[in-house]
């Protein structure tokens, strides 16, 4: 059973487009997060979620929104696609004391 | 708030090697500390943590780790290279409480036949 499960696993869409990726936990952990990779590999927090309420919010464009829905659910939704959003997104379930737990990643390709 | 360095992009080593991948934070209150592996196209999976308790962890894969805190340290470390341990290594120290981890720029360790 899959502890942090994200889909899709695999988005390609042109630009101006609207899309949506989902992001779901089964550990019971209140936080969550939004983790953006980049094509050198670097990993930069987008956003927090704390039993669902927004607790950090980095410096991401207003067209990424995300959705926490309950507290075991982290949805991105992303307006009008852009080349440079390309990028591999990941979701993670963290708790207080403990190390964060991550999906599979969505791999984002904006033509 | 926390920031690491990971010193070399790029280690290689032959097969049977030590690997010594090094880790570096900065943070006067001591934070949590983790070391994640990244397999071409797959998610972050945990190598090691530190939490609190003995400062020598050992984790997955025959990899350990040392925290030392008057190095601001947590090198990662494994007696001999398999092939199988080619990938990308991330340190990721984080505070205690709801923080978010905060990556290092990651280690791509080659593992030479």
């Amino acid at each position: 059973d899959t502890a942090v499960s994200q889909t899709p696993k695999y988005l390609v869409t042109q630009m101006g487009n609207d899309k949506s990726i989902k992001c779901e936990q089964n550990l019971g952990h209140d936080t969550m997060y939004w983790y953006k990779q980049d094509s050198k590999k670097f990993l930069k927090i987008m956003f927090s979620y704390n039993n669902k309420e927004l607790i950090i919010n980095e410096t991401v464009p207003n067209r990424f929104s995300p959705k926490s829905p309950d507290k075991a659910h982290l949805n991105l939704h992303i307006n009008s696609l852009e080349l440079g959003d390309s990028a591999v997104y990941f979701c993670a379930a963290q708790g207080l004391e403990t190390e964060a737990f991550f999906g599979q990643g969505t791999r984002l390709t904006v033509v | 708030a926390q920031s690491v360095t990971q010193l070399g992009s790029h280690v290689s080593v032959s097969e049977g090697a030590l690997v010594l991948l090094r880790c570096n934070y900065s943070s006067s209150v001591p934070p949590y500390l983790f070391w994640y592996v990244q397999y071409p196209n797959q998610g972050l999976q945990l190598l090691l943590k530190y939490t609190t308790g003995a400062t020598l962890v050992k984790g997955i894969n025959g990899f350990e780790a040392e925290f030392k805190k008057s190095e601001t340290s947590f090198h990662l470390t494994k007696p001999s290279a398999h092939m199988s341990d080619a990938a990308e290594y991330f340190c990721a120290p984080r505070n205690s409480g709801n923080t978010p981890l905060v990556f290092g720029k990651g280690t791509r360790l080659s593992v030479i036949a």
